[in-house]
Order: structure tokens, then C-alpha cells, then sequence
């Protein structure tokens, strides 16, 4: 069973230029989960979607954004990049909503210039 | 509020030492989960033990074990006889209804094994 692929892997991008990632999570689960891990505040919890609907948010601002498809893919946008942004993005995946057993992917990279 | 505290942000062992990585928590919800996960270099988190409030019984894997505590609120991690491979961060997690489905994580513990 494959696991949870994100791409791009790595990513440079521009202070407000916009960016979006995407997430493909384990078959059959339907649940997508995004954190992003930077060295000061570490892991932080951004949105959880499930069946399409934002589940859950976390505390960050409305320029992280995320949507989900029929077949459970997610991307997650940041638009208006700030140097802050700069981190590792992580998407995990689960059967579904609520189900706080979560596997992640390898994350993508994002940095801010 | 919810907390994790992983207090040891650095750990180095020489292989073969035993060594204990520790995880106090914080939270109201009765029910609620622990976790712990791997992040070796390569940045995937990887998934090692959830644990629920109501079972305390600690539990064994190979070298790995972990020691559940509600009455001190810890959930401790310890590898015996130590490699090189386990060289990796360290993090325990929580997950509860207060936050939802997120998983509050703490802040990790970077462990070093060397030969």
C-alpha cells in the first residue's frame, strides 16, 4: 500500500508570490490533515479535511488555505508568501475524521526568498 | 489548554546505552490519546505508538517500550541497547476533543546515538 506522497518536495519561492501544495494520502483513507514545522514553533496543526469540508482549523491566518477532492487529494495555498512562511509543510492521512491515528508523508519544503 | 512538554531538547547516547525520552502532558478531556513519532532526516514523520487515557498498561516492541502514566500525566518513551539508527527527533503528541482531530506535538527530542 503506497503511503501518504506529497509534492513538490522542495520549493523556493518568492516573498508575495502565492504557493500551493498538494497531498495524495493513503488509499482509501479519507481523512487530510496539514502542519507546518518550523525550528522555533515546531509542529503546528493548519486544517483538517474530510470528505471535502474543513473539518478543523487551527490558528493560523486566512492566507493558508486548503481544499479537498472527490477522491480525497488535498492542496493546501499560501498566497501573499511572507519570509515566516518558510518551513516544512506535513500532510497526514487517516480512515477518517477523528481518527487520531495519522500517518504522514515526507512533507514539502517551502522557501521563502 | 492542551500541552505536551518534551523537557530534553538533546540526547546523545553511545550505542548500546539505554535511553529514556520523556513526555509530560496536559489536558482536561477525559478521553484522549498519546502518540509518539520518529522524524529521521528525511523529514517523514513516522508513526510508533498511540496509547488511549484508559489503558495504562505499558507496552514493549522489540526495544522499544513506553511507560504510561495518568497519575504524573507521562507518557516516557525508552530504547534499549541503543543504535545507530535510532538517531533521529523525538516527538510525543496528544490528541483530545478539545482540539478537535488536530494533534498538539511537543517541541521533540533530538537524539544522537554514536558508535
Amino acid at each position: 500500500k503506497a503511503g501518504v506522497t506529497q509534492t513538490p518536495r522542495y520549493l523556493i519561492k518568492t516573498r508575495g508570490q502565492q504557493v500551493t501544495l498538494s497531498c495524495s494520502p493513503i488509499s482509501g483513507h479519507r481523512s487530510v490533515s496539514w502542519y507546518q514545522q518550523t525550528p522555533g514553533q515546531g509542529l503546528q496543526f493548519l486544517f483538517e479535511y474530510f470528505s471535502e469540508t474543513q473539518r478543523n482549523k487551527g490558528n493560523f491566518p486566512g492566507r493558508f488555505s486548503g481544499r479537498q477532492f472527490s477522491n480525497s487529494r488535498s492542496e493546501m495555498n499560501v498566497s501573499t508568501l511572507e519570509l515566516g512562511d518558510s518551513a516544512l509543510y506535513l500532510c497526514a492521512s487517516s480512515p477518517r475524521s477523528g481518527d487520531p491515528k495519522a500517518f504522514f508523508g515526507q512533507g514539502t519544503r517551502l522557501t521563502v526568498v | 489548554a492542551q500541552k505536551v512538554t518534551q523537557a530534553q531538547t538533546e540526547i546523545s547516547v553511545v550505542e548500546k546505552e539505554d535511553v529514556t525520552l520523556d513526555c509530560v502532558y496536559e489536558t482536561r478531556d477525559t478521553t484522549y490519546y498519546l502518540f509518539w513519532y520518529k522524524q529521521p532526516p528525511s523529514g517523514e514523520l513516522v508513526f510508533l505508538i498511540r496509547r488511549n487515557s484508559f489503558d495504562e498498561q505499558n507496552e514493549i516492541s522489540g526495544r522499544y517500550s513506553w511507560n504510561f502514566q495518568k497519575s504524573t500525566s507521562s507518557f516516557n518513551f525508552t530504547i534499549t541497547a541503543s543504535q545507530v539508527v535510532d538517531s533521529a527527533v523525538y516527538f510525543c503528541a496528544l490528541s483530545g476533543n478539545q482540539a478537535g482531530t488536530a494533534l498538539i506535538f511537543g517541541k521533540g527530542t533530538t537524539l544522537s546515538v554514536s558508535s
